[in-house]
């Protein structure tokens, strides 16, 4: 069975750095074609793509976060680790992780995001 | 960047209606296209995976169609239990990006 599931504060002070750990079983993230995605919705608002981390440890972010953002994992315990800098108000969301799969295509290489945390909601306020 | 614009944002409904859902994307993705219900307080669940391949465990009335840059979820005879906000998601690029969402109520 697989589950993954997101701790980390709920409230942040402004200009901090925001640590959000993803624990995940039932799968590896060490098996070719599997990867841990980090993605999150501001109240009210569209899901953002965050940041990825593969089975190869390579590392994707989001282009406009890029600069902040840094994906790590511990395949060991199982986690996967997004780090955040310099918070502001405007990253107030509810951040999930999801485990994403990539499947075969004969033009590319689509993926899709087949199991997710229940969220946690951080709020970012002096 | 490619961007995924959805329509409508938000539209009312009731059970037994067909609902349908569109997402455009800025350039062709192919089929590269995924679709994933949420609700408060819960996971966010696959429905649909490369356009039209429905997940295991999403219920059949879920049906998707599309290819290059128009993509549509369709609902038939909705249930109390899909009232729920629906994104696309764009999986072309590796960098993935989702629509603005619709929001289905009652």
């Amino acid at each position: 069975q697989v589950t993954l599931r997101e701790s980390g504060p709920a409230l942040v002070n402004p200009t901090q750095t925001l640590t959000l750990t993803c624990t995940f079983s039932g799968f590896s993230l060490i098996t070719r074609g599997t990867c841990v995605s980090w993605v999150r919705q501001p109240p009210g608002k569209a899901l953002e793509w965050l940041a990825l981390i593969d089975w190869d440890d390579d590392k994707y972010y989001n282009t406009s976060l890029r600069t902040r953002l840094t994906i790590s994992r511990d395949t060991s315990k199982n986690q996967v680790v997004l780090k955040m800098s310099n918070i502001d108000p405007v990253d107030t969301a509810t951040y999930y992780c999801a485990r994403m799969i990539y499947y075969h295509d004969s033009r590319g290489s689509p993926f899709y995001f087949d199991y997710w945390g229940q969220g946690t909601l951080v709020t970012v306020s002096s | 960047d490619i961007q995924m614009t959805q329509s409508p944002s938000s539209l009312s409904a009731s059970v037994g209606d067909r609902v349908t859902i569109t997402c455009r994307a800025s350039r062709t993705i192919f089929s590269y296209l995924n679709w994933y219900q949420l609700k408060p307080g819960k996971a966010p669940k696959l429905l649909i995976f490369a356009a039209s391949t429905l997940h295991s465990g999403a219920p059949s009335r879920f049906s998707g169609s599309g290819s290059g840059t128009d993509f549509t979820l369709t609902i038939n005879s909705l249930q109390p239990e899909d009232f729920a906000t629906y994104f696309c998601q764009q999986t072309y690029s590796t960098r993935s990006a989702f629509g603005g969402g619709t929001k289905v109520d009652i």
